[in-house]
């Protein structure tokens, strides 16, 4: 099993510029979540995902998108990038709720210029 | 919503001495306290967790403590070995959602 996979590893945007990125897990897993990891701020919460077929915001949604494709995919947009969304973006899944651990992705780092 | 403090922010330790970190929460709803260990440039992992109903909680050298009544809870490691040097996160559960302190970088010196 692969766990949870992230795709890019790394991507750099101009302000401005849009893009997806994408999560997946092979663990049967009912809940997905998207952190952003930035210096000192520890790991906040952008959006997450209790089941297919819902999300909801996290601590620090704006500027951003999630759709939960299907039971594996959970991707996160970012439909202008500022320069204040460079961060480590991490995705997560969880069995259920927030009550089980939660298995990391490998993360994205994202630079926007 | 919740709010979850973490202490120290930085914390060096003699190989073999004990480390002590402590977090604080603000919603007494938060009913399950997870603590992860995270590497340089990897992602974090889970090392142990705690739910609201138990107190206290040990594997091995690492143990948490909850105080329900204060709101806070406590990750200790004992017999420190170079390999603990990470960071560390505690996080608390409400209605789902994790809030993660702002983690504490643990060093342990040879």
């Amino acid at each position: 099993n692969a766990g949870v996979t992230q795709t890019p590893k790394f991507q750099v945007l101009k302000t401005g510029q849009s893009m997806t990125l994408q999560c997946a897990q092979d663990m049967n897993h009912n809940s997905m979540y998207w952190y952003r990891q930035d210096p000192g701020m520890g790991l906040r919460l952008i959006y997450y995902s209790a089941s297919e077929g819902t999300t909801d915001k996290g601590e620090v949604p704006n500027g951003y998108n999630v759709s939960r494709l299907n039971k594996r995919e959970f991707s996160l947009r970012l439909e202008s990038a500022a320069p204040s969304q460079t961060s480590v973006y991490f995705c997560a899944s969880a069995s259920s709720g927030g009550y089980n651990e939660q298995f990391f992705g490998p993360g994205t780092r994202l630079t926007v210029l | 919503g919740e709010n979850v403090e973490q202490h120290p922010s930085t914390l060096s330790v003699q190989e073999g001495d004990s480390a002590v970190i402590k977090c604080t929460y603000s919603d007494s709803a938060s009913n399950y306290f997870p603590w992860y260990k995270q590497e340089l440039g990897k992602r974090p992992q889970l090392i142990i967790d705690i739910r609201s109903n138990v107190g206290e909680k040990k594997d091995q050298r690492i143990a948490v403590t909850l105080n329900k009544t204060a709101k806070h809870f406590s990750l200790h490691i004992t017999e420190t070995q170079p390999e603990d040097s990470a960071v560390y996160f505690c996080a608390a559960n409400l209605w789902g959602k994790l809030i993660f302190g702002q983690g504490t970088e643990l060093s342990v010196k040879p």
